[in-house]
């Protein structure tokens, strides 16, 4: 089977860094990708790591390393329009090498940036 | 250019009603992905499309849950007879299958309340 384990909540103020880990078990593994969703609207995407190590987006930054199946979301100099929910999903790679598109999400990382 | 339109954008009807979710995807994307959102299942694949063949429908819950994809750029989500605990947020989201990251971008959803 395959699973994602992130934290449920993080609290951050503005001007802070923040990271948001993300664990995963999958039986076939092809990216890391991070989605972030604002109350009651789309999930938007925000990044994906196909290698290990970091993957730089302005303010964002993701990490990968698949020997650990560990990754994590660093936002840095927080405002307070970073309140949101984050996913990270994993890309499944079932049905040989084929890329399949499939997306597993973790249940996600409610973050709360205060002034 | 348009993003992932979903219509209606809200719902509500009562228990053993007919309910038809419509989805129109971004031109060109030959992936298109069916989602239900709730606060105790998190976000969940239900089915979805590859050059409108359904590939995986294991998502889906039940036989009163059908998808249908009768074109590149039309889908829809049908619940017969729907029922309380159908209440969610559906969510549309469709890719390309070229490319790396294959970033899935998200319609607005629709908000389903089943009385």
């Amino acid at each position: 089977g395959q699973s994602l384990e992130q934290p449920s909540e993080v609290t951050a103020v503005e001007g802070a860094i923040v990271q948001i880990n993300c664990t995963y078990q999958t039986s076939g593994f092809y990216g890391l990708s991070w989605y972030q969703q604002h109350d009651g609207g789309a999930p938007t995407f925000l990044s994906y790591n196909a290698l290990d190590g970091l993957e730089e987006t302005g303010r964002f930054s993701s990490f990968l390393s698949r020997s650990d199946s560990y990754g994590y979301l660093l936002l840095q100099e927080l405002q307070m329009k970073d309140s949101a929910s984050y996913f990270c999903a994993v890309r499944d790679r079932a049905h040989g090498s084929g890329n399949t598109g499939k997306l597993i999400f973790g249940q996600g990382t409610t973050l709360q940036v205060k002034p | 250019d348009a993003g992932v339109i979903q219509s209606p954008r809200h719902e509500v009807t009562e228990m053993g009603q007919e309910v038809t979710l419509r989805c129109k995807p971004i031109s060109g994307h030959d992936y298109l992905f069916w989602y239900r959102q709730t606060m105790m299942r998190g976000l969940e694949l239900l089915i979805y499309f590859n050059n409108n063949v359904p590939i995986d429908d294991s998502g889906m819950p039940e036989d009163r849950f059908s998808a249908k994809m009768p074109n590149a750029s039309f889908s829809t989500l049908k619940i017969q007879p729907s029922e309380p605990r159908d209440s969610a947020v559906y969510f549309c989201a469709s890719s390309f299958s070229v490319g790396n990251s294959l970033p899935q971008h998200f319609g607005d959803g629709t908000r389903l309340s089943i009385l």
